[in-house]
């Protein structure tokens, strides 16, 4: 694809209710991050898959929060009984790899927000 | 552990001037790379410019440019005839090469208006 996408663009819930966010990375892209954008603050790091399995999920505020990427290219961002501190525009970028070169370079897709009330 | 830190939380310039956006960061380590990354309301991050630590020559593109100063652990960003579009929010981001896992460290981010 032309961009990193992500669905829903914005999504409204309950607390308590079950989420998931989608992102499909750049076409050939084997890296992929999750960050989380809170309101004022920079992004996050979350989790990052590198093909299909997560090589890092350090990121992750508690088991609540967990995310697939099955077969290495759509990763999908799962959070359960959510709560209104959850309530946030979730990033998700994609690159080519990770072995210190100029592949490294991450691109964003126009994130989730996601807001609990 | 690595921190950003960017102390200027809004910027204001008029247009078609010069403007510079502060960046400290702290590390140990030797072997890195800095962003810079623009975030307009769209809320997309798009990236504006990226250094090398190891590289002593300034990156730049176009009207964007920056000092980077390794010893200082300082890395600004200067834009140069400022645009309309160019209104957006600015992050400075760190991230250690080689390592297991090529996250990105944020900065606080600046808030950059420029004025007609």
């Amino acid at each position: 694809g032309a961009g990193v996408s992500q669905t829903p663009s914005n999504k409204v819930t309950e607390k308590g209710k079950y989420v998931e966010l989608r992102c499909d990375p750049i076409s050939g892209h084997t890296a992929l991050y999750w960050y989380r954008q809170s309101l004022g603050q920079g992004p996050e790091f979350l989790i990052y898959f590198q093909g299909t399995g997560a090589a890092d999920d350090s990121g992750l505020p508690n088991d609540r929060f967990f995310a697939v990427r099955p077969e290495g290219s759509v990763s999908t961002l799962k959070i359960q009984r959510t709560e209104r501190g959850d309530s946030a525009v979730y990033l998700c970028a994609s690159s080519f790899r990770t072995s210190g070169g100029a592949g490294d370079t991450q691109y964003f897709g126009p994130g989730t927000r996601l807001t609990v009330l | 552990a690595q921190t950003v830190t960017q102390s200027q939380p809004e910027m204001s310039v008029q247009e078609a001037e010069t403007v510079t956006l502060s960046c400290t960061y702290d590390t140990s380590e030797s072997n890195y790379y800095l962003f810079w990354y623009k975030q307009p309301p769209s809320r997309q991050m798009i990236l504006v410019i990226r250094q090398e630590a190891y590289k002593q020559q300034n990156a730049t593109e176009n009207r964007f440019s920056v000092n980077f100063q390794k010893a200082a652990k300082s890395f600004s960003l200067k834009i140069s005839d400022s645009q309309l579009g160019d209104t957006a929010m600015y992050f400075c981001a760190f991230m250690k090469r080689g390592g297991a896992t090529n996250k990105l460290i944020f900065g606080t981010g600046t808030l950059l208006a420029v004025q007609p």
